[in-house]
């Protein structure tokens, strides 16, 4: 089966850091993604991790270690518009095919 | 820009009718992808195509079918509608079938079924 977990709901003050975690158990797995969804809209692509390590880009970086089913986003300088929701998804075999987490509810306040 | 658009925001159907959303994307994309989206259970994969009248089973496909008959439009069916069905429907393409091309989605459509 495949499992992913992840917080319903982090709160974090405006131009602080915040790090939302992200675990999966999958059978099979080939990369993990993450995207930012705010209320009412689609979700849009923000990174995807395949090796072990670090990827940063701007504001937002994401890390995955592979032999600890285990990935998180680092947010930095935190501002109002990154108030959304967060969402997990590991790639899981069978070429493109997503299996998501249901999503960390991030609050952004002054 | 890559753009996925799908024919309804916002729906209101009744039991037993048949439903069809539809999804069309302009970048040529060969996968589509059918999600619903609901509270405390994050995106789930309904079905989804990797060709043109290709369609695979996701994780709930019970109560959905598909149809791809042109490779920039995906429709999802749902054959005789149920109130369990009331939900956001998102649709996504993405470019190839490798592993690391990310999906772009829909706006979404959310059906109310009474």
């Amino acid at each position: 089966g495949q499992n992913i977990d992840q917080p319903t709901e982090m709160t974090a003050t405006e131009g602080a850091i915040v790090q939302i975690n992200c675990t999966y158990q999958t059978s099979g797995f080939n990369g993990l993604f993450w995207y930012q969804q705010h209320a009412g809209e689609a979700p849009t692509f923000l990174s995807y991790n395949v090796l072990d390590g670090l990827e940063e880009k701007g504001r937002f970086s994401s890390f995955l270690s592979r032999s600890k089913g285990y990935s998180y986003l680092l947010l930095k300088e935190l501002q109002m518009k990154d108030s959304a929701s967060y969402l997990c998804a590991a790639n899981t075999g069978g070429g493109n095919k997503l299996t998501f987490g249901t999503g960390t509810q991030l609050k952004v306040e002054l | 820009d890559v753009k996925v658009t799908q024919s309804s925001r916002y729906l209101v159907k009744r039991t037993g009718e048949k439903v069809f959303l539809e999804c069309v994307q302009d970048m040529d994309h060969e996968n589509m992808f059918w999600y619903r989206q609901d509270p405390g259970l994050g995106l789930r994969l309904i079905y989804f195509s990797y060709d043109v009248k290709m369609k695979e089973k996701g994780d709930i496909p019970e109560g959905y079918s598909v149809s791809r008959e042109k490779k920039e439009r995906f429709s999802l069916i749902l054959e005789s509608a149920s109130t369990n069905q009331t939900s956001m429907y998102l649709c996504a393409s993405s470019l190839h079938r490798g592993s690391s091309y990310e999906q772009y989605f829909g706006p979404g459509t959310r059906l109310t079924v009474t």
